[in-house]
């Protein structure tokens, strides 16, 4: 069975702090994906990023980055130097192969509140 | 940019009764997913649909539940008799190619059961 744990339930941090986003997977297929969504408190999912299982290279995208390690089935999602604006809850999800299956499996989320 | 959009915003019924909630997905998309959040809660997948029928459901999506197609345009989910439990907020969400592919999600329907 596919699995996502974001064990973070609520992460609160001052504007401009450097913050890391949580996220182990389990899952028996050898090929999936990974996907991180932001959903601000309008209430709508945003996609952030999507990464296979052979691509462990990390990326950053502006504040954005993320560290994706095998060994420990994590995917890990920072954001540097935060803003205001970052608040939301973020999920990570999983999207694996088994019977071609296609849906995403999420996890909690982990709420990030940045204050100024 | 295209986006995938959702009507009502926010659906009050009473329960027993029969509830559509609408989606556009974006139009070159060819898969469709219905998601539900409960207030404060992860989201769970419903159902998927490609090619006019059902790919994959979840113990979630019962008798209770449909999908349509009903035109090139709209993807609908019906609630047939609605218990105090549906009450949730729904997404649609959709995809150019399915598998791996990032879904695409409207702003959701808040669904609230009396």
């Amino acid at each position: 069975a596919q699995k996502v744990t974001q064990a973070q339930t609520e992460i609160s941090v001052v504007e401009k702090e450097d913050v890391t986003l949580d996220c182990v997977y389990e899952t028996r297929d050898t090929t999936y994906y990974l996907f991180w969504y932001k959903q601000p408190p309008s209430g709508e999912l945003v996609f952030l990023i999507r990464r296979n299982s052979f691509d462990e290279q990390n990326e950053i995208s502006g504040r954005y980055s993320w560290n994706f390690q095998k060994s420990t089935s994590s995917f890990n999602f920072t954001i540097t130097a935060s803003q205001v604006v970052d608040s939301a809850v973020y999920f990570c999800a999983l999207s694996g192969s088994q019977g071609g299956s296609e849906k995403l499996v999420f996890g909690k989320g982990t709420k990030l509140t940045v204050n100024p | 940019e295209p986006e995938v959009t959702q009507t009502p915003s926010h659906q009050v019924t009473q329960m027993g009764q029969e509830v559509i909630l609408r989606c556009v997905p974006i139009s070159n998309h060819l898969y469709f997913y219905w998601y539900r959040q409960i207030l404060g809660q992860k989201v769970e997948f419903l159902v998927s649909f490609y090619n006019n029928e059902i790919s994959e459901k979840s113990e979630i999506f019962d008798d209770q539940f449909s999908v349509e197609r009903p035109d090139g345009s709209n993807f609908t989910l019906k609630i047939r008799s609605t218990k105090l439990e549906d009450s949730a907020m729904y997404f649609c969400a959709s995809s150019e190619q399915g598998l791996y592919n990032e879904q695409f999600f409207g702003p959701g329907t808040r669904l609230t059961v009396l």
